[in-house]
């Protein structure tokens, strides 16, 4: 079964407004994983955040992390047409190799 | 080199042939991994291979026997396989187990016939 439910499904915005994207999972992380997917290629690693972490940015990119809720955003500033994509959330729970990937969220970014 | 290789890109296959799926990298990465991912939906887990050895085999049916001969290659061999197998293998590599992110290869879109 999947750890990670993300919300929304699917995000539809203009170019230069942000979008956030959400994740909540099941179980206790060690840390929480974001990751592009333009479609249908192979994923490319966002940002990690480490269970200890409570926010992380990288460029754009802004990633939060509660692990009380067990929950985690991922919020992209200024957005541009490129970002158009699928974003998933990925937990590890056990440091044994087993990244449990979310349903994703499809983000498209109108010019 | 920052990359995954996977060979090939695309494959078609009948249910009665035998084929592989070959993955490479060259960043010292200790960890490797193949997961499956049908349309619209999100990677699953197949096979982690740490250090040269198979840690993790999420059930995956016997039709799917993957290799790793070296640290550096990670080889996914098909046999017998059903017309739901059809989907994009993606293999992906990480210094270790989970700490750190993963690599992802751009895939191979098997379709099987």
């Amino acid at each position: 079964s999947q750890q990670g439910e993300e919300d929304p499904q699917a995000l539809s915005i203009q170019e230069g407004e942000n979008a956030t994207m959400n994740c909540s999972y099941k179980t206790s992380i060690n840390n929480l994983q974001w990751y592009r997917q333009n479609s249908g290629r192979g994923l490319v690693h966002l940002i990690l955040i480490r269970s200890n972490e409570r926010e992380k940015h990288s460029g754009r990119l802004r990633v939060t992390l509660d692990t009380s809720k067990k929950s985690s955003s991922l919020l992209i500033t200024a957005s541009r047409a490129a970002d158009t994509a699928s974003y998933f959330c990925a937990t590890d729970a056990s440091n044994t190799g087993k990244l449990i990937f979310g349903q994703g969220t499809t983000l498209q970014v109108k010019p | 080199d920052t990359e995954v290789t996977q060979t090939p890109k695309h494959l078609v296959m009948g249910m009665t042939n035998k084929k592989s799926l070959k993955c490479e990298q060259h960043m010292g990465h200790r960890a490797m991994y193949w997961y499956k991912q049908k349309a619209k939906k999100p990677p699953e887990l197949m096979f982690v291979y740490s250090y040269e050895k198979l840690s993790i085999n999420e059930s995956v049916p016997s039709r799917f026997s993957p290799e790793c001969p070296n640290s550096s290659l990670l080889n996914l061999h098909l046999h017998a396989l059903q017309p739901e197998d059809s989907a994009l293998y993606l293999c992906a590599s990480s210094q270790s187990e989970s700490s750190y992110g993963y690599t992802f290869g751009s895939g191979t879109r098997l379709t099987v016939v």
